[in-house]
């Protein structure tokens, strides 16, 4: 019964070599979430959908991009990830906005080689 | 600005020893407060929350009560255990504009037989 779903649970890829995680809820929820955790660290929210409609950190590089096909689905594309980019990269969802009670993901662990 | 702040960890703990870690937050509004607990390797999980002042919220023995007047939300737990190892966040989140929790830095707790 996992409520949010993330794709792969650990990822490595190459210095430069694009990379898409991936997340799915079955909550039916309308704000998706992608947060960064570097080790020690709060989550860092990169961006987020409230349903179709996307909102963009301030201090997120441009480096990072996301996509929301359906309610059900979010993907995170790392464009040319460096090395500073390995991170756990966290979704989460909520069904309406910054009041509501946020449901995370496992998390992916992405390691850049 | 709106922030959290915690108490520095870690904490350390004998089994069945009783459990504070401090959290206090600056608001311009009337947010919701939240703890959010990090097992190792895992995404986020709410512990409990509260949505307005004097709100006690409760889950697996840990309380917090939001306390307008000395902005706090402080997390206790009578008798821990070695399960509650973990990472502990503090966040608050707003209705309206905002669609994003505001965390603080994390507590790490560390509970010994």
């Amino acid at each position: 019964d996992a409520m949010v779903i993330q794709n792969p649970r650990y990822q490595v890829t190459q210095f430069g070599k694009p990379v898409t995680l991936s997340c799915s809820q079955t909550l039916n929820h309308n704000v998706m979430y992608w947060y960064q955790q570097k080790s020690s660290q709060a989550p860092k929210l990169l961006f987020h959908y409230y349903d179709k409609d996307f909102n963009n950190e301030a201090d997120t590089p441009d480096n990072f991009q996301s996509r929301r096909p359906n309610t059900s689905f979010c993907f995170l594309d790392i464009r040319s990830p460096g090395l500073g980019d390995a991170a756990m990269y966290l979704c989460a969802t909520s069904r309406e906005g910054g009041r509501e009670t946020q449901y995370f993901g496992p998390g992916t662990r992405l390691l850049v080689l | 600005g709106d922030s959290v702040t915690q108490m520095e960890g870690p904490v350390t703990l004998s089994e069945e020893a009783f459990l504070t870690i401090n959290c206090t937050y600056t608001a311009t509004g009337y947010p919701s407060l939240f703890w959010y607990v990090q097992y190792p390797g895992e995404g986020l999980q709410l512990l409990l929350k509260a949505t307005k002042a004097d709100d006690k919220g409760s889950n697996k023995g840990f309380e917090a009560t939001y306390r307008k007047e000395t902005t706090s939300f402080h997390l206790e737990k009578g008798s821990v255990q070695v399960s509650d190892s973990a990472v502990y966040f503090c966040a608050l989140g707003f209705s309206g504009g905002y669609n994003k929790l505001i965390f603080g830095a994390g507590t790490r707790l560390a509970v010994h037989p």
